[in-house]
């Protein structure tokens, strides 16, 4: 049970694009179709902003997509906003029951 | 509205114990698969307990299996994380959260320090 890497940090003015890459194995990331996506702001719970590897929530803006190749998945913000300043997560199904985050990534807006 | 609400946290000696409740209202608890989800201080998330939605299945992470046991009530819209030989790594936010398979809502979570 190895966590998920990712990027430490990504930053962009407003209106550029990033994306976050999110690196498991054949296990995980790979093997399954179940990869999500969480923002979390400082002192608040994870928010759900993208499921099934690239599937949108209701009320989550559309500049937010995700998208995965064999053991990588990629969270991609088009168009950044002073608002999207914050940690992002991703998060793979493992098997068994099992579930795995990723490392974490700080998206700072400059 | 969907709600989810921690209790059960606070400040425990190495080696003690704490049991975690979370308290479910606006969605038919009986139907989802629900998590434990723990965030230490100034670190990432770490998946930490799952358990089905009739309770006969659970699974852990390596970090807390022996330790921690997840249970549920499904007549009273509770789920519980029994916290037994606790660690000073222990020391997190627990976040309770239904699974589908991915993780929302989420509760606001509670906090648990370990520490002499």
């Amino acid at each position: 049970q190895s966590a998920l890497t990712q990027p430490r940090s990504v930053s962009g003015s407003p209106g550029q694009s990033i994306t976050i890459s999110c690196t498991g194995t054949s296990s995980d990331v790979g093997g399954y179709n179940f990869v999500s996506w969480y923002q979390q702001h400082p002192g608040k719970a994870p928010k759900l902003i993208i499921y099934d590897v690239s599937k949108r929530p209701s009320g989550v803006p559309d500049h937010f997509s995700g998208s995965k190749s064999g053991n990588t998945a990629s969270l991609t913000i088009s168009g950044l906003q002073a608002e999207d300043e914050a940690d992002y997560y991703c998060c793979s199904y493992a098997g068994s029951s099992l579930y795995v985050f990723g490392t974490g990534t700080e998206v700072t807006v400059l | 509205e969907v709600q989810l609400v921690e209790s059960g946290g606070g400040l425990v000696q190495p080696g003690g114990s704490l049991r975690l409740s979370c308290a479910v209202s606006g969605f038919t608890f009986t139907s989802y698969e629900m998590n434990w989800v723990r965030q230490a201080p100034g670190k990432g998330l770490e998946w930490v307990s799952s358990i089905s939605s009739s309770g006969s299945t659970m699974s852990y992470a390596d970090s807390v299996k022996g330790r921690f046991t997840i249970s549920r009530d499904n007549a009273k819209n509770s789920l519980f994380l029994q916290m037994n030989s606790l660690r000073v790594e222990d020391t997190a936010v627990y976040y309770c959260a239904r699974n589908n398979p991915f993780f929302d809502p989420w509760g606001q979570g509670t906090l648990v320090t370990v520490s002499s």
